[in-house]
């Protein structure tokens, strides 16, 4: 079975510091990952996606996320924080089998401190 | 390009009752999917429907269906509400469906509390 697992349901982070949010993954199948970010009080939007090629994988709004296959994870990174960064962030991975249903983990809240 | 659209925003019903959600999609998109967001469970795949047919469907009893018509609007609907059901609930729209594998555009949910 396939799950998602972000580790730290918070993380707090300095304006300008490095974001790091952490995803694992597992997959019976070659994992289609993304990452989605959401406001308060507004639905998801989509960062970034990883399904082939390129491991390194450049989003919107200056975040990117390596896919390592040997730890089975998709990582999300951003150099320097800003305060409107501050929202939830959540991984998904697409279910194993011939279904396409997407799993998302349970989300991170980032918080940015002035 | 207007984005994915939901009514109502925010609806109280009380147990046993019976509720319908409205979703229009993005210009153009042909694909619906519906998601749960409860504080417990998080965010879970309800169903997708592609071109008015079901495509795919999460694991939820036979209270919660779904529709979609020929001009892609979508409509969800639970029966006999239980507490539980109380959640935020997502539409979001792609142009070719399979939510595993695609991009989809998020509405802004509808805040369901069933009292």
């Amino acid at each position: 079975a396939q799950s998602v697992t972000q580790l730290g349901s918070h993380v707090s982070v300095s304006e300008g510091a490095l974001v790091l949010l952490r995803c694992n993954y597992s997959s019976s199948v070659p994992p289609y990952l993304f990452w989605y970010v959401q406001y308060p009080n507004q639905g998801l939007q989509l960062l970034l996606k990883y399904t082939t090629g390129a491991t390194l994988v450049k989003g919107i709004n200056g975040f990117e996320a390596e896919f390592k296959k040997s730890e089975t994870s998709f990582h999300l990174t951003k150099p320097s924080a800003h305060m409107s960064d501050a929202a939830e962030y959540f991984c998904a991975v697409r279910t194993s089998g011939g279904s396409y249903i997407p799993t998302f983990g349970r989300g991170t809240s980032l918080i940015v401190h002035p | 390009k207007a984005g994915v659209t939901q009514t109502p925003r925010y609806l109280i019903k009380t147990r046993g009752q019976q509720v319908t959600l409205s979703c229009s999609p993005i210009s153009g998109h042909r694909s619906v999917s519906w998601y749960q967001q409860t504080p417990g469970q998080g965010l879970q795949f309800l169903f997708e429907y592609f071109s008015e047919t079901q495509r795919n469907k999460g694991n939820f009893p036979g209270r919660f269906s779904g529709r979609q018509f020929s001009n892609s609007r979508s409509e969800m609907n639970v029966s006999t509400l239980e507490l539980g059901d109380s959640a935020l609930y997502l539409c979001a729209s792609s142009l070719n469906g399979l939510a595993g594998i695609n991009e989809q555009f998020f509405g802004p949910g509808t805040r369901l509390t069933v009292l």
